[in-house]
């Protein structure tokens, strides 16, 4: 009963370099969402995906890129990072695209940009 | 700017004391969560209300949306030390399940 894990929990890098955060789900949940949490402004969704191959930006895209080859993974790289992406990110899924379906969270990466 | 407003930002109560958790916007939503944070963990969900008007309980929590679908309350009746965390309203809008945030309510009940 894994449920939804991240990796890595803490992450510490550069301005610059590429990092990619894991999410794997396992309840086969058709849609998955990236997001970042900022003292402040609660959680803004960064990218989510509909579906295997189906993905589509959030509110706050820029500076990432997801990709969902198979539908219990969903990673989330940052290409060139900057320090404006120090964050706590969070994945989660649900099951369907309905409003009323709950989301289901994994523990977050706490990733610091130096 | 946020499209939902959460208030207060922080709470301290002492334990067997009741609160409200206001949760407001200028913009209508098909339905609206609200969600519980633990310190190092990601959001729990608790209720999602989908109706104008709709209340719904859970124990001492007492949930209700507006009638025009554009803001909710959260309302812990004799606050215990377990309701301790971070307190998240999310409103849907769109055609799928793209929850809005809002900024959260950190609530502190102590012994």
């Amino acid at each position: 009963d894994a449920g939804i894990t991240q990796s890595p929990r803490y992450k510490i890098t550069e301005t610059g370099r590429q990092v990619t955060l894991m999410c794997h789900q396992t309840w086969s949940h058709s849609y998955m969402f990236w997001y970042r949490q900022d003292l402040g402004h609660g959680l803004r969704l960064i990218y989510y995906s509909a579906a295997a191959d189906i993905t589509d930006k959030g509110e706050v895209p820029d500076g990432y890129v997801v990709s969902r080859s198979k539908t219990e993974n969903f990673p989330l790289t940052l290409e060139s990072a900057t320090r404006s992406q120090t964050s706590v990110y969070f994945c989660a899924s649900s099951e369907s695209g309905r409003d009323n379906q709950p989301q289901h969270f994994g523990d977050g990466t706490r990733l610091s940009i130096l | 700017t946020q499209l939902l407003e959460q208030s207060p930002q922080f709470l301290s109560i002492q334990e067997g004391e009741n609160l409200t958790v206001y949760c407001n916007s200028s913009s209508v939503f098909s339905s609206l969560q609200w969600y519980r944070q633990e310190p190092g963990e990601g959001p729990v969900l608790l209720v999602t209300v989908v109706t104008g008007g709709e209340v719904k309980k859970l124990k001492r929590l007492t949930f209700q949306f507006g009638d025009a679908r554009k803001d909710s309350s959260l309302h812990i009746t004799a606050a215990q030390t377990g309701d301790t965390g971070l307190y998240l309203c999310a409103g849907a809008r769109g055609n799928f399940n793209k929850f809005y945030f809002g900024s959260g309510t950190k609530l502190n009940v102590k012994p």
